[in-house]
């Protein structure tokens, strides 16, 4: 298995442009969800999803859209790029099943300029 | 004032020597409560979970949970220089909800 895997590893936009990160698992889990981490803030929720066509906002939504089309995919879309989006993403999933163990994927560091 | 607090440190410590890691916390629905081990630019790993209140330990790692301190801890035996990573705790609530509040983070060093 590979996990859970996430592409690019790094990504320089302009404010304005838009992007999206992809996320996808291959352990048929159901819950999958989008962080974002800066210093001194720790890990924050972005979006989840809890099974394919249902997705949820967690803390910091707001600039993001989510999508979930299939149970391994999971992509997050900058729709117009802001610096205060600047920070390393993670995408993680998990089963649903109460307390399961989250798996984390290696991050995405997005640069705004 | 945030739902979970943890010192960021950052922390140093000789090898060998036993790690104290903390968070507290303000929301008393927190039912599952996890570590997260953290190396340089990688995603986090899960390294402990506890369900309610109560110790659980795993080699040279033991978790506690004081629900009516609203303060859970991670120790550290035998710390050793693979050791020095950061460090998060994670919490959330009962089997129903999907949300997971993290802590900051702990910065550990351990020095050979």
């Amino acid at each position: 298995n590979a996990g859970v895997t996430q592409t690019p590893k790094f990504q320089v936009l302009k404010t304005g442009q838009s992007m999206t990160l992809q996320c996808a698992q291959d352990m048929n889990h159901e819950y999958m969800s989008w962080y974002r981490q800066d210093p001194g803030m720790g890990l924050r929720l972005i979006h989840y999803s809890v099974g394919a066509g249902i997705t949820d906002q967690g803390e910091v939504p707001n600039g993001y859209n989510v999508s979930r089309s299939t149970t391994e995919d999971f992509p997050l879309r900058l729709l117009s790029a802001a610096p205060s989006q600047t920070s390393v993403y993670f995408c993680a999933s998990s089963l649903v099943q109460a307390g399961d163990t989250q798996y984390f994927g290696p991050g995405t560091r997005l640069t705004v300029l | 004032q945030k739902e979970v607090e943890q010192d960021p440190g950052p922390l140093s410590v000789p090898e060998g020597a036993i790690v104290s890691l903390n968070c507290t916390y303000s929301n008393s629905a927190f039912q599952y409560f996890m570590w997260y081990r953290q190396y340089s630019r990688k995603g986090p790993e899960l390294l402990m979970y506890t369900y309610s209140s109560g110790n659980k330990e795993d080699g040279r790692f033991t978790a506690q949970v004081d629900k009516s301190s609203k303060y859970i801890s991670l120790f550290i035996r035998d710390s050793q220089p693979s050791d020095s990573a950061t460090y998060l705790c994670a919490m959330k609530g009962t089997s129903g909800t999907y949300k997971y509040i993290f802590g900051t983070g702990t910065r550990l060093k351990v020095l050979a």
